[in-house]
């Protein structure tokens, strides 16, 4: 069965702190993404990345970085959290190879965090 | 800059109706993809639709692609409690990497 894990399901900040927030397929995707989700504004892409160390902004990219080590495993950084980033972060992964599902997004559980 | 638009955003039908619930997108694009969410969970992947005049269908729930009008439907036949959730449509940007601008969502309740 596929999957896409996502470390923390729930998390409370405080306003400044450094927040990472792990994400790991077992798919052997190329494709991984951050989204968040808001009430009334849909999904939102943050960043994704198509290969290792390989990385390009979405459409809401300040006050996100990302990093991709491993293929399996990408990960999203808060550097200095503040009270707007409360909001529901979705991973999700996909693959490009062509084929009758193609750019299917396999999502994660979601991290519902709340800074403070 | 594609724009995803679903209509309606709301939808309240009784159980045994028939609704349709539509997706506008602003540029070209000729793959799409609907999703659901249930209540506190992620998304799931319902369909997937990669040309024009494709229709795939799955129990009481039917999907089309028209990509001249820019549109997909999203077709609910005889309408059951368990179809309760909020269903997205996604549409490709276009290029290798498949990044998807997805709608608001519509949330729909089926009432007995």
């Amino acid at each position: 069965d596929v999957k896409v894990t996502q470390s923390s399901r729930y998390l409370v900040k405080r306003t400044g702190e450094k927040v990472f927030l792990e994400c790991v397929q077992d798919m052997d995707h190329e494709n991984m993404f951050w989204y968040r989700q808001d009430p009334g504004l849909g999904l939102r892409l943050i960043y994704f990345s198509y290969d290792v160390k390989m990385k390009e902004k979405g459409d809401i990219p300040e006050g996100y970085s990302v990093s991709r080590e491993k293929k399996e495993r990408f990960s999203l950084i808060l550097e200095s959290a503040s009270t707007n980033q409360t909001s529901m972060y979705l991973c999700a992964s996909s693959s490009p190879v062509a084929g009758p599902r193609t750019g299917e997004l396999f999502f994660g559980e979601g991290s519902r965090l709340t800074v403070l | 800059e594609l724009k995803v638009e679903q209509n309606p955003l709301f939808l309240s039908m009784q159980e045994g109706k028939n609704y349709t619930i539509y997706c506008n997108y602003s540029t070209t694009s000729d793959r799409l993809y609907w999703y659901r969410q249930d209540p506190g969970k992620s998304l799931e992947s319902l369909f997937v639709l990669l040309s024009n005049g494709a229709v795939k269908q799955e129990g009481r729930l039917m999907a089309s692609l028209d990509t001249k009008a820019r549109l997909s439907t999203l077709h609910i036949t005889a309408a059951v409690h368990d179809l309760s959730a909020t269903y997205f449509c996604a549409v490709d940007r276009g290029g290798s990497n498949y990044k998807l601008t997805f709608g608001k969502g519509t949330l729909l309740t089926v009432n007995p």
